[in-house]
C-alpha cells in the first residue's frame, strides 16, 4: 500500500527566507509524486509533479522538488519565502498517471514579515 | 479555459437526509474522481470513474454513498441517510484520461456538505 507522510503540520518562515517542506512515502513500485497547493478558499493547484524523469523537479511559483529513492523523499523548497506562499502544502502518491492519488495529511505554510 | 466546477459550493442538511453533489469536468476529460477532505486532513480518494463506468471504487465508506456519471460527462455524488460524520468538503477531479505520465489531475473547488 502507498502512503505519505509530511512532517510539521505548521511550518512558519520569515519573508525572504528559505521554504523547506518535507515529504517522506512509501510505495511498492516505482511511484509518481505530486505537490499540491490549497490557497484559502480555493481549489487544490498542482504545483509540481514527479514521473521518473530528472530527480530535481521545478514548479510553479519559484517551488522545486527533488526525489531521492534511497530516502524515500520527495522535499519542497523554495529560495525565499513570499507572502503570498502563505497555504496549505500537500504532498502526495500514486502508481500510475491515472490511478487515484494518496494525499499526506498536510503542511500549513506561514510567512512572517 | 473553463475548469472543474463543482455545485453547490455549500449544502446544510439534517441528519438522516439525502444529498446530491454535482460535478463538471473539464471539457474532453474522461477521467473524474472523487475525494473527501475533512477539516484538517489531506483528501481522501472516495471513486474513480473512466467514462461512464466506475473503474475504482474501493473508497466509497459504505453503500450510503454512491455515484453516477451516467453521459461520461457530469457526475453527481449521491448521499443517503447523512450523517453528522459526512461532514467534509468534497472535492471532484478530472484529468484526460491517459495512461502516460503527462496526465496530470485537476481540481474543483469543492462542495462544502455540513450536515446538523
Amino acid at each position: 500500500a502507498q502512503s505519505v507522510t509530511q512532517l510539521g503540520s505548521h511550518v512558519s518562515v520569515s519573508e525572504g527566507a528559505l521554504v523547506l517542506l518535507r515529504c517522506n512515502y512509501s510505495s511498492s513500485v516505482p511511484p509518481y509524486l505530486f505537490w499540491y497547493v490549497q490557497y484559502p478558499n480555493q481549489g487544490l493547484q498542482l504545483l509540481l509533479k514527479y514521473t521518473s524523469a530528472a530527480t530535481l523537479v521545478k514548479g510553479i511559483n519559484g517551488f522545486e522538488a527533488e526525489f531521492k529513492k534511497s530516502e524515500t523523499s520527495f522535499h519542497l523548497t523554495k529560495p525565499s519565502a513570499h507572502m503570498s506562499d502563505a497555504a496549505e502544502y500537500f504532498c502526495a502518491v500514486t502508481k500510475t498517471s491515472y490511478d487515484k492519488v494518496i494525499f499526506g495529511p498536510g503542511t500549513s505554510l506561514s510567512v512572517i514579515p | 479555459g473553463a475548469g472543474v466546477s463543482q455545485t453547490p459550493s455549500n449544502k446544510v442538511t439534517e441528519k438522516g437526509k439525502y444529498v446530491e453533489l454535482r460535478c463538471d469536468p473539464i471539457s474532453g476529460h474522461t477521467a473524474l474522481y472523487w475525494y473527501r477532505q475533512s477539516l484538517g486532513q489531506g483528501p481522501e480518494f472516495l471513486i474513480y470513474f473512466q467514462g461512464t463506468g466506475a473503474a475504482d471504487d474501493s473508497g466509497l465508506p459504505n453503500d450510503r454513498f454512491f455515484a453516477v456519471r451516467p453521459e461520461g460527462s457530469v457526475s453527481t455524488l449521491k448521499i443517503q441517510r447523512t450523517e453528522r460524520g459526512d461532514s467534509a468538503v468534497y472535492l471532484c477531479a478530472s484529468s484526460v484520461g491517459t495512461t502516460t505520465s503527462t496526465d496530470t489531475q485537476y481540481f474543483g473547488p469543492g462542495t462544502r456538505l455540513t450536515v446538523l
